[in-house]
């Protein structure tokens, strides 16, 4: 049973923490991404790795940093915790331009 | 600009009923499109795929198609139930070695008894 396991479910942290949202798959797969879902606007692309130590910016990298040390592992890192990044993070991975992505269960992370 | 858009954003059925829901995309160029249901509080779980060949794919109850000419895909949904209640969102993938995908904003689908 193929799996893209997010570290945490439901996270709190204060204003101006880093964060660390961490990734973990198990398919050996090039291809990993985060994104951020919020109502009325779907899923939007944070950061993509497409190899170990490669990272390229989505489309909202601002405020975010990422790292991919393993293939298997891409991590999201806040700097800097806003309330307006209060939302659900979902990580993906896939192989290729074909391949299925296959989705955490996401992180829904409130910033007060 | 690649871009994926869907309709009705949200739409409301009996169980037991059917319903279509439709994406219109402009990726270029084109690989494939999944249709793909997100429960809530869950991640996205693929329906089905579809590629520039395919013009119909059953997956159980769910039946999708393709019309690659007018860039348009829909997802039947036959004999609706409870369980159907979800998002749908239409993925489409560009031909690419990053493997970026394409999200449509997704149809909020309630299945009502």
């Amino acid at each position: 049973d193929v799996k893209v396991t997010q570290s945490s479910r439901y996270l709190v942290k204060r204003t101006g923490e880093k964060v660390f949202l961490e990734c973990v798959q198990d398919m050996d797969h090039e291809n990993m991404f985060w994104y951020r879902q919020d109502p009325g606007l779907g899923l939007r692309l944070i950061y993509f790795s497409y190899d170990v130590k490669m990272k390229e910016k989505g489309d909202i990298p601002e405020g975010y940093s990422v790292s991919r040390e393993k293939k298997e592992r891409f991590s999201l890192i806040l700097e800097s915790a806003s309330t307006n990044q209060t939302s659900m993070y979902l990580c993906a991975s896939r192989q290729g331009d074909w391949g299925e992505a296959f989705f955490g269960q996401g992180t829904r992370l409130t910033v007060v | 600009k690649n871009q994926v858009e869907q309709s009705p954003q949200s739409l409301i059925i009996l169980e037991g009923k059917n319903c279509t829901l439709q994406c219109n995309y402009t990726v270029s160029p084109f690989s494939n499109l999944r249709w793909y249901k997100q429960d809530t509080g869950r991640g996205p779980v693929s329906l089905t795929i579809m590629t520039f060949s395919e013009n119909t794919k059953s997956n159980g109850r769910y039946t999708a198609t393709l019309d690659a000419d007018t860039k348009q895909s829909s997802l039947h949904i036959t004999a609706s139930q409870l369980s159907d209640s979800a998002s749908y969102i239409c993925v489409v993938s560009a031909q690419s070695n990053t493997g970026k995908l394409i999200f449509g904003q997704g149809t909020t689908l309630q299945v009502k008894p």
